[in-house]
């Protein structure tokens, strides 16, 4: 009965390899976003996705692409890896972000090593 | 631009001690405030929440955070912490419409059994 679960776990690779990590959720929810943690454990937002549709793009670099085939879907897409791409990349979901119960639910998230 | 503050990075406390983790926020408008724990290894899960109403909010585990408006704080805290307390912690602030969590820089705390 996982809530949101994220694959692979581990995901270790070559500099200049294009990666994919996916995510799903269970939840009904409308939204879902990507998050990364740095080697100093600070959490920063990537991209946010409202049934399908692009609500946050932070400054993120154009090598990052999500796709979100239905609401309960949003993966992450690394073009051209970078050693400053090593991170743990969360997803998350919540209901409408609008709405008071918007509380946001992570996954377990996805260890990213570039060598 | 928003932004979250946690004033102490690492704290060590004995178990039993009280516990109390700060977090400042900058935005001026409506916020929602969050903590949120990840556990060695483990994913963030949520410890409390304030939308509104009451500013002393009651959390999981025995925890509880109080909004203070004028201070722009919304500070954690715990009476007596266990050693399974051990864990790094995160004060989140909600703006806008977007959803977006604005995190601070994190706590981790350490609890000697």
């Amino acid at each position: 009965d996982t809530a949101v679960s994220q694959t692979p776990k581990y995901l270790v690779t070559q500099m200049g390899n294009d990666k994919s990590i996916k995510c799903e959720q269970n939840l009904g929810h409308d939204t879902m976003y990507w998050y990364k943690q740095d080697s100093k454990k600070f959490l920063k937002i990537m991209f946010s996705y409202n049934n399908k549709e692009l609500i946050i793009n932070e400054t993120v670099p154009n090598r990052f692409s999500p796709k979100s085939p239905d609401k309960a879907h949003l993966n992450l897409h690394i073009n051209s890896l970078e050693l400053g791409d090593s991170a743990v990349y969360f997803c998350a979901s919540s209901q409408d972000p609008r709405a008071v119960m918007g509380t946001q639910y992570f996954g377990p998230g996805t260890r990213l090593l570039v060598l | 631009a928003q932004s979250v503050s946690q004033h102490n990075h690492h704290v060590i406390l004995s178990e039993a001690a009280s516990l109390e983790l700060g977090c400042n926020y900058s935005y001026g408008g409506t916020v929602n405030l969050f903590w949120y724990v990840q556990y060695p290894g483990q994913h963030l899960q949520l410890l409390l929440k304030y939308f509104s109403g009451d500013p002393l909010v009651k959390g999981i585990k025995g925890f509880e955070a109080e909004f203070i408006k004028s201070k722009f704080s919304f500070n954690l805290r715990k009476p007596s912490v266990q050693w399974s307390d051990t864990a790094e912690y995160f004060c989140a602030v909600r703006s806008g419409n977007t959803g977006k969590l604005i995190f601070g820089q994190g706590t981790t705390l350490q609890v000697k059994p």
